[in-house]
């Protein structure tokens, strides 16, 4: 079955700094990978999704870069601000599946 | 527009009592699933349904059940709790053809 990794487990940096997450999957019939952001206490909320079609997607301060060949996908968040701290996680899905296999999460702390 | 939504938020059980954990979503949606959140182990697929009337294993169904009781309600059983099965349990839908999940707000269980 799919297995993802995720690093590093925790990431911190300087407010303005960028910061990047990388995920490794397994199975080559995935296509589907989204990211997701969990602040202290709240529920997983989508940020950003790209699709085995796509290389990069950009959403403001966010991208996230897929490497099909190597089986790795990455998130990029650049201008980093206090708000950004929280734990990230990405996940590899198939079509057909919905089924998602997240990744152990990443805790981001953007220091002041 | 509710979004998904979970009760109890909070629950305190003994090791072997039973209780049924709740989940409705009002967008509509075909897929619903259960999660774990464990800390450093990401969120874990317990089961899912894809659609109304069909229920699979996840990662980690031992321990647990569900039904899908109409295209709105999914609920988790567990039958026998055990210390191993605290954690925070989250829902989630999707629709189809858009592979993004909706979580609920999440319940907190504990297993003493």
């Amino acid at each position: 079955g799919e297995n993802v990794e995720q690093h590093p487990s925790t990431l911190s940096v300087q407010e303005g700094d960028s910061a990047v997450i990388k995920c490794t999957y397994s199975d080559s019939a995935s296509n589907y990978f989204p990211w997701y952001k969990q602040e202290l206490g709240k529920r997983p909320q989508l940020i950003i999704d790209i699709r085995s079609n796509v290389g990069e997607k950009k959403d403001q301060r966010i991208a996230v870069t897929l490497n099909k060949t190597a089986k790795h996908f990455s998130l990029h968040i650049t201008e980093t601000q206090p708000e950004d701290s929280a734990v990230y996680f990405c996940a590899a899905s198939t079509s057909g599946t919905y089924k998602y296999i997240f990744g152990t999460g990443t805790r981001l702390k953007v220091l002041a | 527009n509710a979004g998904v939504t979970q009760t109890p938020k909070f629950q305190v059980l003994k090791t072997g009592q039973s209780m049924t954990l709740q989940c409705a979503q009002d967008m509509n949606h075909n897929s619903m699933y259960w999660y774990r959140q464990d800390p450093g182990m990401g969120l874990r697929l317990i089961y899912y349904s894809a659609s109304e009337g069909t229920t699979d294993k996840g990662e980690v169904p031992n321990g647990y059940n569900v039904s899908r009781l109409n295209k709105r309600e999914f609920s988790l059983r567990l039958e026998s709790a055990a210390p191993s099965q605290t954690s925070v349990y989250f829902c989630a839908s999707s629709g189809a053809g858009n592979h993004e999940q909706y979580f609920g707000p999440g319940t907190r269980l504990t297993v003493t």
